[in-house]
Parts: C-alpha cells; structure tokens; sequence
C-alpha cells in the first residue's frame, strides 16, 4: 500500500523564480493539504483541499496556491520566490473530517538563493 | 498567545525512564489531538490520537487529555534510545473540518 509520495524531494530556485511541488495521496484518501517546516519549527498549515477545492488557507500570502485533480493529488505553486521561503514543504493526506490524522509524505526541501 | 504550545527542551531522560511531553492549547472548542513523531530529517509519524478526556494507552505510548484545563500530555514508558525525536503536538480546531494546527515540538533525548 503506497503511502504519500512527493515529488521532487530537492529543489534549488533563484529568488523570483516559480516552483510546483506535487503530490499523490495515500490510497483510499480524499484530503490534501500542505504545511510548510522550517528548520526547528512546527509544520504551518498553508491549505487544505477537498473535492478539488481549497477548503481552508493559512497565513501565507497569495503567491502560495495549489490545485487538486479528479484522482486526488495535488500541487503546491508558489510564485516570485523569495530567500525565506527556504524549508521543507510537506503534503500530508487523510481522510475527510477531524478525527483522521494525517499521513504524511517524506516533503521537498526547497533551497531558494 | 500561540494556539498550539509544547516546551521545545530539549527533554533529556536516562534509558528505561519515563519521558513525559506537554502540550497546551488555546482553542478551547477543539475535538482531536494528535502526537506526532519526527525524526531528524525525516516527515512526521502519527504516534497516538486521543478525542475524549482521560488516558488511552497503546503500547508503552500513554496520551492524556484534560479538556478543562486544555492541556493534552504524551508519556513514554521505558524509554529507549530510538524513542530521541521531536514530538509534535497537534491539535484539529474548532472548525471541525481536519485542519490541524501543530506545536513547535518537543526534542526528546534519551541517553544509554
């Protein structure tokens, strides 16, 4: 049974630059969403998508937005990247509603210089 | 005030101790709480979720929740080297909708 699996696992951009990070949920999931980590931090919530709609966003601004296909996966693009939005980006997936923990995906470290 | 705080430690304990993580949280509608387990350089690993008030047990894992207090706990019995990780608190909103919002973590090092 597959777990969540993201692509790529590392990434280096030029700050302006454009990214798309994907991502294929754990079999039998419906919900995406995306967490930012930085190093010593907790993951940030950025969005939430359900029914290839984005349900729920965080905090971060709109060159962070996302999309999710018929089959479940989803992408992350972020727009006009900047230095801090170095980190480790994780897609977590789990079934729908509050009582399911997520499944996460081993993330894309994204280096912007 | 964040809405999900945990101790950063690190948390140091002898091998075979019991290693106790804490987690309070401001949300005081929130339904589900979720420990997660990182190891560095990895993703996180769902370890424990608890939804009602009171102990549930798996293993040599304990989670406990005080809704009142909002305050959910971790304990680790007999702790073992492979146990030194980050633990991460995580809390699902009043929102109801599976959005969770997470901790800073706690390191754990457990010493031989």
């Amino acid at each position: 049974d597959a777990g969540v699996t993201q692509s790529p696992t590392h990434l280096i951009k030029t700050r302006g630059q454009q990214v798309t990070l994907r991502c294929s949920p754990k079999s039998g999931h419906d919900t995406v969403s995306w967490y930012q980590q930085a190093l010593g931090q907790g993951p940030q919530f950025i969005f939430q998508y359900y029914e290839e709609e984005e349900r729920q966003r965080g905090n971060f601004p709109d060159r962070f937005s996302g999309h999710q296909f018929p089959n479940y996966s989803s992408e992350l693009n972020v727009n006009a990247l900047l230095l801090g939005d170095s980190a480790l980006y994780l897609c977590a997936s789990s079934l729908e509603g509050p009582n399911y923990g997520y499944t996460f995906g081993s993330g894309t470290r994204l280096t912007v210089v | 005030q964040k809405e999900v705080e945990q101790n950063s430690g690190p948390l140091s304990v002898p091998e075979g101790a019991i290693a106790s993580l804490n987690c309070t949280y401001s949300d005081r509608g929130s339904q589900s709480f979720f420990w997660y387990r990182q190891y560095s350089g990895k993703s996180p690993e769902l370890i424990m979720s608890i939804y009602s008030n009171g102990d549930k047990e798996d293993g040599r894992f304990t989670a406990q929740l005080n809704k009142a207090s909002q305050y959910v706990s971790l304990l680790i019995r007999d702790s073992q080297p492979s146990d030194s990780a980050t633990y991460l608190c995580a809390v699902n909103g009043s929102s109801n909708t599976g959005k969770l919002i997470f901790g800073q973590g706690t390191t754990l090092q457990v010493k031989p």
